[in-house]
This record gives structure tokens, C-alpha cells and sequence, in this order.
């Protein structure tokens, strides 16, 4: 089963920043905090992990709370192309990839 | 360079057949996954190999499905006597490095109707 809770689906305004939360209040130490994203009739695209501190790369930023229970993945400029199901995944290294349902994000021009 | 890319894209068959979809992984990639997908639904892992071997295919539903990576390259995924609950996108992600240390890049996924 998942160990993440995303909301189902969200709007996000062209332009404006997506903020998309995760929560994962029963993560444990040595978890990592990953994001894939689903553009339709694509394969998932990685996005971006971290495992304690805030990351950032040419895509997307990743803020995760001190007692790491949630995160919040940032897309700074949503675009159409941004519009995708995108999915919060906790896991240790070599673990399995287990997707949930994940966040409908639909950016509206 | 060249992504992860599947074939066929579209699968029709008729219930009962057996099917093959094939997976070409990104050239000297290690790791490599098959993972199942239905409609509206998050992908599902079903077997993984590093190289040739597989070392886990605890996702497989059912002994009707098979994977093989013989030369720790190209994997095909075999499915026998097709039932209509195999109808789903199936996709395969590859990456460089042992069991999921790192990122998956994901195929396009072939997507299984049976009839």
C-alpha cells in the first residue's frame, strides 16, 4: 500500500506557482521523499527526491516540514505542459516504487 | 540519447491469446522494471531484473505472466491465455544503478486491450 495521502485533483492558474502537498506522517528515517509526474499517454517522469533538506533543480522545488510528515512540491511557473497526475512516493533505497492514485493537477490558461 | 521504448504501443487481443510486449531499456542500464497500470490507477511494480537476472517478481498477478531479459538487455513480458483483467497499460522503467538506488526512466507503456 501507498504510504503517502495526496489530494485527488487540483487547479492551478498558468503562470502562478503549483503547490502540490504530500502527506506521510508514517515515514521513517531512512525514507526518501520522491515525486514522478504522468503526463497523459506518457510514462511517469522522475521530478525530484530528498530525504531531510529542501531541493531544488530546473523543474520543480521540493520542501519537506522539520518532522517530515509532508511535503510540498512547487512548481514555480505552472505551464499547460505541467497539466499531468503527479505522484508522491516514500521509499528507502532499493526498495520498490509504490504509486498511488496521485494528484490530478490541471493548469488552466 | 535514445529514451526507454516499448512495442507495441497498442495491443488488441482477443481473450485467450498469448502476448508479448517488448522493453528496450536505456543502453547500459542495470535495473530494469516492469510495472502494470489500469485505468485511473497508479503503475503497480510486477518484476524486476538486474541484468539477466531476475531478483524479484513478487508483482506478477499470476503464473500466465513471464518476463525474460536473456542477454541482461531488451525484456519481454509474456502474457498467456490473456483474460480481460489484463487490460491495462504495461510499463517499463530502466535505470543505471542496483534495485531502485536510482531514479527510473519510464517507456511509454503498451497498452493491452483484450477482448
Amino acid at each position: 500500500d501507498a504510504k503517502t495521502t495526496q489530494p485527488t485533483s487540483m487547479d492551478c492558474a498558468e503562470g502562478r506557482a503549483a503547490n502540490l502537498p504530500c502527506n506521510h506522517s508514517t515515514i521513517s528515517g531512512n525514507e526518501y521523499v520522491y515525486w514522478y509526474r504522468q503526463i497523459h499517454s506518457q510514462g511517469p517522469q522522475y521530478i525530484i527526491h530528498g530525504l531531510k533538506n529542501n531541493e531544488t533543480n530546473e523543474m520543480a522545488s521540493l520542501i519537506i516540514t522539520e518532522d517530515r510528515k509532508s511535503s510540498t512540491l512547487i512548481l514555480p511557473h505552472a505551464t499547460l505542459r505541467d497539466t499531468a497526475v503527479y505522484y508522491c512516493i516514500v521509499r528507502t533505497l532499493g526498495q520498490n516504487f509504490v504509486f498511488g492514485p496521485g494528484t490530478r493537477l490541471s493548469v488552466l490558461p | 540519447g535514445a529514451g526507454v521504448s516499448q512495442s507495441p504501443r497498442y495491443k488488441v487481443a482477443k481473450r485467450g491469446q498469448d502476448v508479448a510486449l517488448r522493453c528496450d531499456p536505456i543502453s547500459g542500464h542495470v535495473s530494469l522494471f516492469w510495472y502494470q497500470q489500469a485505468l485511473g490507477q497508479g503503475p503497480e511494480f510486477l518484476t524486476y531484473f538486474q541484468n539477466e537476472a531476475q531478483l524479484d517478481k513478487s508483482g506478477l498477478p499470476s503464473d500466465r505472466f513471464f518476463a525474460e531479459r536473456p542477454e541482461g538487455s531488451v525484456s519481454t513480458l509474456k502474457i498467456q491465455r490473456t483474460q480481460q483483467e489484463d487490460s491495462a497499460v504495461y510499463l517499463c522503467a530502466s535505470s543505471w544503478g542496483l534495485a531502485g538506488e536510482n531514479e527510473q526512466f519510464f517507456g511509454p507503456g503498451t497498452r493491452l486491450t483484450v477482448l
